[in-house]
């Protein structure tokens, strides 16, 4: 079956501008995932919702950054006013939350933003 | 807060070689531990899930070990192929959702 998809899978913007990242998890997994990979940072958790629970969003590095997911489904990752150390690889995963904890995460190829 | 820690932190070796990737972690009071690999400008793929019940997963060459009490993981990788070279990624999961991963480790299978 189909993978999360994301998109796009590259963008490049100039600093101050606001840009959408788009995420398409697996279809009927109901926990969704937003991290992002810096060079030298290694992988970051951003955010996570689960079905109709509040989002959490501890792992937002600022408020400049928002996520929000429409039916249960896609998600939009949105950067407002973006700053050149926001370049980085956007990795968006879904799992289904299984009892026992054996909940694989699946993660999609990823948007690489560069912000000149 | 979780710190996980991946030794080496880059590995190469011929073709063949049986090889042993390192994970670490500080809390041991973990959901589930996942392996990935990330090929190169490209996202994760799963390769192992160990709850935190149990000791090891086996997925074809790859084995996958589990001390939650002492806070570590192995990734075993059985005759090693060209194929392999990717960077290989551990993250633990506690209760709630976010994974925290380690840096990484790169592998280079020579041929």
């Amino acid at each position: 079956g189909a993978g999360v998809s994301q998109s796009p899978s590259n963008k490049v913007t100039e600093k101050g501008k606001d840009v959408e990242l788009r995420c398409d998890p697996i279809s009927g997994h109901t926990a969704l995932y937003w991290y992002r990979q810096s060079l030298g940072q290694g992988l970051e958790f951003l955010i996570y919702f689960q079905g109709n629970s509040a989002p959490d969003k501890s792992g937002l590095p600022s408020d400049r950054f928002s996520a929000e997911r429409t039916g249960g489904s896609v998600s939009t990752l949105t950067i407002q006013r973006t700053q050149q150390e926001d370049s980085a690889v956007y990795l968006c995963a879904s799992s289904l939350i299984r009892q026992g904890g054996a909940d694989t995460q699946y993660f999609g190829p990823g948007t690489r933003l560069t912000v000149l | 807060k979780q710190e996980v820690t991946q030794i080496p932190a880059a590995l190469s070796v011929p073709e063949g070689e049986n090889l042993v990737l390192n994970c670490s972690f500080t809390d041991s009071a973990i959901y589930n531990l996942q392996w990935f690999r990330q090929d190169h400008g490209k996202g994760l793929t799963s390769l192992l899930l160990i709850q935190s019940s149990q000791r090891e997963q086996t997925s074809g060459r790859l084995n996958a070990s589990l001390d939650k009490s002492s806070g570590r993981s192995t990734l075993y990788i059985a005759a090693s192929q060209p194929g392999d070279s990717a960077t290989y990624l551990c993250a633990v999961r506690k209760s709630g959702s976010r994974l925290t991963f380690g840096e990484g480790t790169q592998l280079t299978v020579n041929p």
